[in-house]
């Protein structure tokens, strides 16, 4: 079975400040991997996704993660983070399975 | 551009009543998912159509649990018999009849709110 582990449940950050969240997978074939955000008050949307090719995949709203398959990992980055990134991120995969494995998310909030 | 709708938005019901929930996928869509998501998780896969082929259901759906797509666009969740457990944030998702892995990228709904007293 496959599983998603994301490091942070709740992240703090100041405007202009750079971000990484954490997430791992366990599964050993090829995935396909995704981060969704979900903004106070509206559904999950899809942030990001990577299929195959180049490790490192580029998203809307200046977000970026990469691909390590040796750490089995796909942490999101954003260089500058905006008070309106405040959000909950999730971490996704999809292999072997038509369904997505979720992880628990990760409560990311921007202050002023 | 429609994106995935799912009514009621909000359901309040007492244990050991049935519910019903309804999703519209995106309408060139065949591929349509259900998931439960409680406080503090992240949603979890409950069953997978392809069209009206219920392909893949998780051991979460239990006996109480029945989905149905009967034509191939919308879709019915049925819970029965609710339970407080049963409390939940249900989520509805669609993913387009593309070849290869864009097949996967499936777009969310605003989801069902179940509150079982």
């Amino acid at each position: 079975a496959q599983s998603v582990s994301q490091h942070n449940h709740h992240v703090i950050l100041s405007e202009a400040a750079s971000l990484e969240l954490g997430c791992n997978y366990s599964y050993g074939g090829t995935v396909n991997l995704f981060w969704y955000v979900q903004y106070p008050g509206q559904h999950l949307q899809l942030l990001l996704k990577y299929f195959s090719g180049d490790p490192l995949v580029k998203g809307i709203k200046g977000f970026e993660a990469e691909f390590i398959k040796s750490k089995f990992s796909f942490n999101l980055r954003k260089p500058s983070v905006q008070w309106s990134d405040t959000a909950e991120y999730f971490c996704a995969v999809n292999g072997g399975a038509d369904g997505l494995t979720f992880g628990k998310g990760t409560h990311l909030i921007i202050q002023p | 551009d429609t994106g995935v709708s799912q009514n009621p938005r909000h359901k309040i019901t007492k244990r050991g009543q049935n519910v019903t929930f309804r999703c519209d996928p995106i309408s060139e869509h065949n591929r349509l998912y259900w998931y439960r998501q409680t406080l503090g998780q992240g949603p979890e896969f409950l069953t997978y159509f392809q069209n009206e082929a219920q392909l893949e259901k998780s051991r979460l759906l239990s006996d109480r649990f029945s989905a149905e797509r009967p034509k191939g666009s919308f879709s019915t969740l049925e819970i029965q018999r609710t339970e407080q457990g049963d409390s939940a944030m249900y989520l509805c998702a669609s993913s387009s009849r593309l070849a290869g892995a864009s097949k996967y990228e499936q777009y969310f709904g605003p989801g069902t709110r179940l509150t079982v007293t």
